[in-house]
């Protein structure tokens, strides 16, 4: 089976503060992805990578950046933590470019990020 | 704009059939998915529906009807493990959008 991998299932951190949200996927996946989810939103787009070293905005992008330095591994970075980013951070990775049936996402169980 | 719609909360019986409905207009359309998510957990694939009808899948059965916008997944022998978050997803060329989700509570 495919595992994504988050490196912290809760934290909490101080307006301002730099935060880093780590992945890591063990299946050789190109395309990476992180969602934020919050209730009655559902999940939303942050940012994606096809490859290493490339990235690419999702839907709502700002107050964030990503790395993407090897393949197995893509961080997302918040670089001054504000309090409307509190919410649960879902990172998931996928085999082929092209979504379907035989190529979905698979998902990592989240990191809980509360800013005060 | 891009709207998926699934109701937000849904409560059945152990060992009852439930049907979770998600309509959906978005300005294209490249196949439906169901993922199921249990409270602090990686939400895990169920199902893909690319064209219209029914696709079974032991207790958990998919429908897609492309014209009218509309999906929905049907569980059957409802067990307490069932008690979880269901997500519509619909992708429209590369682009994957979800629903809320509707969080089902199976009682005994």
């Amino acid at each position: 089976d495919v595992k994504v991998t988050q490196s912290s299932r809760y934290l909490v951190k101080r307006t301002g503060e730099k935060v880093f949200l780590e992945c890591v996927q063990d299946m050789d996946h190109e395309n990476m992805f992180w969602y934020r989810q919050d209730p009655g939103l559902g999940l939303r787009l942050i940012y994606f990578s096809y490859d290493v070293k490339m990235k690419e905005k999702g839907d709502i992008p700002e107050g964030y950046s990503v790395s993407r330095e090897k393949k197995e591994r893509f961080s997302l970075i918040l670089e001054s933590a504000s309090t409307n980013q509190t919410s649960m951070y879902l990172c998931a990775s996928r085999r082929d470019r092209i979504s379907s049936g035989a190529n979905v996402l698979t998902f990592g169980a989240g990191s809980r990020l509360t800013v005060l | 704009g891009q709207n998926i719609d699934q109701p937000t909360e849904m409560t059945a019986t152990e060992g009852a059939i439930v049907q979770i409905n998600c309509t959906y207009q978005t300005s294209g359309f490249n196949g439906l998915f169901w993922y199921q998510q249990h409270a602090g957990e990686a939400p895990t694939f169920l199902s893909y529906n690319v064209l219209d009808g029914l696709e079974e899948k032991g207790r958990f059965s998919s429908f897609l009807s492309r014209s009218k916008g509309y999906s929905y997944l049907l569980l059957k022998e409802l067990q307490m493990k069932d008690s979880a978050s269901y997500l519509c997803a619909v992708l429209n060329n590369n682009d994957m959008r979800f629903g809320a989700g509707t969080r089902l509570t199976v009682k005994p």
